[in-house]
């Protein structure tokens, strides 16, 4: 059960589209499509932006994207706005019934 | 209207035990797969236990034989007992329905601090 792996950060300025990764193995990511991807602002709980790998929760910005590629999946913000400022973290189902979260990665706007 | 309530969290001693509950309304606990996840204080997301409509329980390596998930179903309440807490079982615990499917939703946590 080892953790899926994020980059610790990623900044961009207004306006500009982002890109985060998150890279685990054939035994989650790369063999699941129940990959999520979650928002958190600080004190907050969790908020859901992308599930499935690329659906959006009633009510997400557009903004937001979901796509995979073998064992990596990856989270687009496009037109990034002040208020996308927060961590982010992937989760994934994993073939032995359990589940695992990504690392996270504190997005800044600058 | 969908609500889960965590309580039952504290300060408590290593190796004491807790149990946390996670009253549901809204929907059944038996008609959906239930989970906790925790945060260690500025620490990430990490997923602890599940139990599936059916009764099946899985757990997380770094907490397999010390806690156990269970529900009432008479209560609609979803339960985390804690055993032989460590320090580094201090978090901020959610309890989760459907986790990673589009009708999942959380609660809004409940702290626990293993602490002497």
């Amino acid at each position: 059960q080892s953790a899926l792996t994020q980059p610790a950060s990623v900044s961009g300025s207004p306006g500009q589209s982002i890109t985060i990764s998150c890279t685990g193995s054939s035994s989650d990511v790369g063999g699941s499509n129940s990959v999520s991807w979650y928002q958190q602002h600080p004190g907050k709980a969790p908020k859901v932006m992308i599930y499935e790998v690329n659906n959006r929760p009633s009510g997400v910005s557009n903004r937001f994207s979901g796509s995979k590629s073998g064992n990596r999946a990856s989270l687009t913000i496009a037109g990034l706005q002040a208020e996308d400022e927060a961590d982010y973290y992937c989760s994934s189902y994993a073939n032995n019934s359990v589940f695992v979260f990504g690392t996270g990665t504190r997005v800044s706007v600058l | 209207e969908v609500q889960l309530v965590e309580s039952g969290g504290g300060l408590i001693q290593p190796g004491g035990s807790l149990r946390l509950s996670c009253a549901a309304s809204g929907f059944t606990v038996n008609g959906h797969y239930m989970s906790w996840v925790r945060q260690a204080p500025g620490k990430g997301l990490e997923w602890v236990s599940v139990i599936y409509s059916g009764g099946t329980t899985y757990y997380a390596d770094s907490v397999k034989g010390r806690l156990t998930i269970s529900r009432d179903n008479s209560k609609n309440t979803l339960y985390l007992l804690m055993n032989s807490l460590r320090a580094e079982d201090t978090a901020v615990y959610y309890c989760v329905r459907d986790f990673l499917q589009w009708t999942e939703y959380w609660g809004q946590g409940t702290l626990v601090t293993v602490s002497s």
